[in-house]
């Protein structure tokens, strides 16, 4: 069955750019997205079609994939964005969800 | 205001079933695929099953043979009977909405209901 793998953790300086990656066999080839995860809530989407932004989300969010890794990257990043990341794709009529990522804001 | 409540969560014996439902609101729900996901207490999301706006449904191999997914598109509801249930199956559950455009992307999300299987 597919994979996609994912840091545990990463960590960032609050204003300084987080990138955190996922990583499947050959998933440039297929759209991935993002959610981010605040403890006690529902996932929310950040990232879809591997670089657009639904409404509402900040500009700092941005994404690419390519070959066999997605990167979500958060620009200016701020307190609030500290929240566990998880990546997912389509596969064989299936979902997949990376094991997620937690971004702490230090 | 675009919403999905879940409900019938609750505690079941291994080997026991229980039905969920989903309850959208604010859109118009016969035209999006839907989904639901789990996720066990500290761990990361489990895409389940979907099923698309003409009812065709599609399973992880962690539930194939045990969980149906439905929808009743003139009650604006989705359901998941689940059968067989075991301790592993403990998680909140979560209906989501796929994405129009990009039905894998999943735009709306409810609150979820948390189903714990235990003697």
């Amino acid at each position: 069955s597919y994979e996609l793998t994912q840091p545990r953790s990463v960590s960032v300086s609050p204003g300084q750019s987080a990138s955190i990656t996922c990583s499947g066999d050959k998933l440039g080839d297929k759209y991935a997205c993002w959610y981010h995860q605040k403890p006690g809530q529902s996932p929310v989407l950040v990232i879809y079609q591997d670089n657009k932004r639904p409404s509402g989300i900040p500009e700092r969010f941005s994404g690419s994939n390519s070959g066999n890794t997605a990167t979500l990257t958060i620009s200016g990043t701020q307190a609030m964005d500290e929240a566990d990341y998880y990546c997912q794709a389509w596969d064989s009529r299936t979902v997949v969800f990376g094991g997620g990522t937690k971004l702490t804001v230090l | 205001e675009v919403q999905l409540v879940e409900s019938g969560g609750g505690l079941v014996q291994p080997g026991g079933s229980l039905r969920l439902s989903c309850a959208a609101s604010g859109f118009t729900f016969s035209r999006y695929d839907m989904h639901w996901v789990r996720q066990a207490t500290g761990k990361g999301l489990e895409w389940i099953s979907g099923i698309g706006s003409a009812g065709d449904a599609y399973y992880a191999g962690s539930v194939k043979g045990r969980f149906t997914i439905s929808r009743e598109n003139g009650k604006n509801s989705l359901y998941l009977q689940m059968n067989s249930l075991r301790a592993g199956d403990t998680a909140i559950y979560y209906c989501a909405r796929g994405k129009e455009g990009d039905s894998s992307a999943f735009d709306i999300w409810g609150q979820g209901t948390m189903v714990t299987v235990s003697s």
